[in-house]
């Protein structure tokens, strides 16, 4: 199916375990972007890449991690989940051609509880 | 101080409302502004899109840019019960690289009434 898809859709964890939220676009973005949605706070980025293998920090990087070893695929790990990190996670990507309309194209989401 | 601050609703309108969403912003670098609708359970879409000052209207929606105020404004003419969403205002300084990374404001829930 062409798109962004996230798995799994719906995640409950424990405090200290380690959880990973795929990410896997079909249309070549080259952008990629991870984002929390928490009441009061909004969508806050996370991590994003530019490309296959360059990943920078957003405005909420701690207790993350990203890579991109392929250009479809966008991985978030939590490497020792905390109850704070128990929010919705959405992937998003953009292309990187001329006519910047500023649309990011956005999976389903990601809804974590950490116990 | 967030850059971008949202009032977060909920509101509540009867059908045919003209219905007025804004948000403000600190930092005077923003040059691109979005208005994204977000239904319950699924992830924001993009609505509008407007670059620097002046309005844009596709539709019943109308897009304000006053960046003199630092004021942005999504405008919904004869609102219907589908138009219930949260509707997230975001912007961005530039249209590459860093630059186009998009801040967003907190989102504001429309309730439309029959």
């Amino acid at each position: 199916d062409a798109g962004i898809t996230q798995s799994p859709r719906y995640k409950i964890t424990e405090t200290g375990r380690q959880v990973t939220l795929m990410c896997h676009q079909t249309w070549s973005h080259s952008y990629m972007f991870w984002y929390r949605q928490d009441l009061g706070h909004g969508l806050r980025l996370i991590y994003y890449s530019a490309a296959a293998d360059i990943t920078d920090k957003g405005e909420v990087p701690d207790g993350y991690v990203v890579s991109r070893s392929k250009t479809e695929n966008f991985p978030l790990t939590l490497e020792s989940a905390t109850r704070s990190q128990t929010s919705v996670y959405f992937c998003a990507s953009r292309d990187s051609g001329t006519g910047f309309t500023g649309e990011l194209f956005f999976g389903e989401g990601s809804r974590l509880t950490v116990l | 101080q967030k850059e971008v601050e949202q009032d977060p609703g909920p509101l509540s309108v009867p059908e045919g409302a003209i219905v007025s969403l804004n948000c403000t912003y600190s930092n005077s670098a923003f040059q691109y502004f979005m208005w994204y609708r977000q239904y319950s359970r699924k992830g924001p879409e993009l609505l509008m899109y407007t670059y620097s000052s002046g309005n844009k209207e596709d539709g019943r929606f109308t897009a304000q840019v006053d960046k003199s105020s630092k004021y942005i404004s999504l405008f919904i003419r004869d609102s219907q019960p589908s138009d219930s969403a949260t509707y997230l205002c975001a912007m961005s300084i530039g249209p590459t690289g860093t630059a186009s990374k998009l801040t967003f404001g907190t989102g504001t829930r429309l309730q439309v009434t029959l």
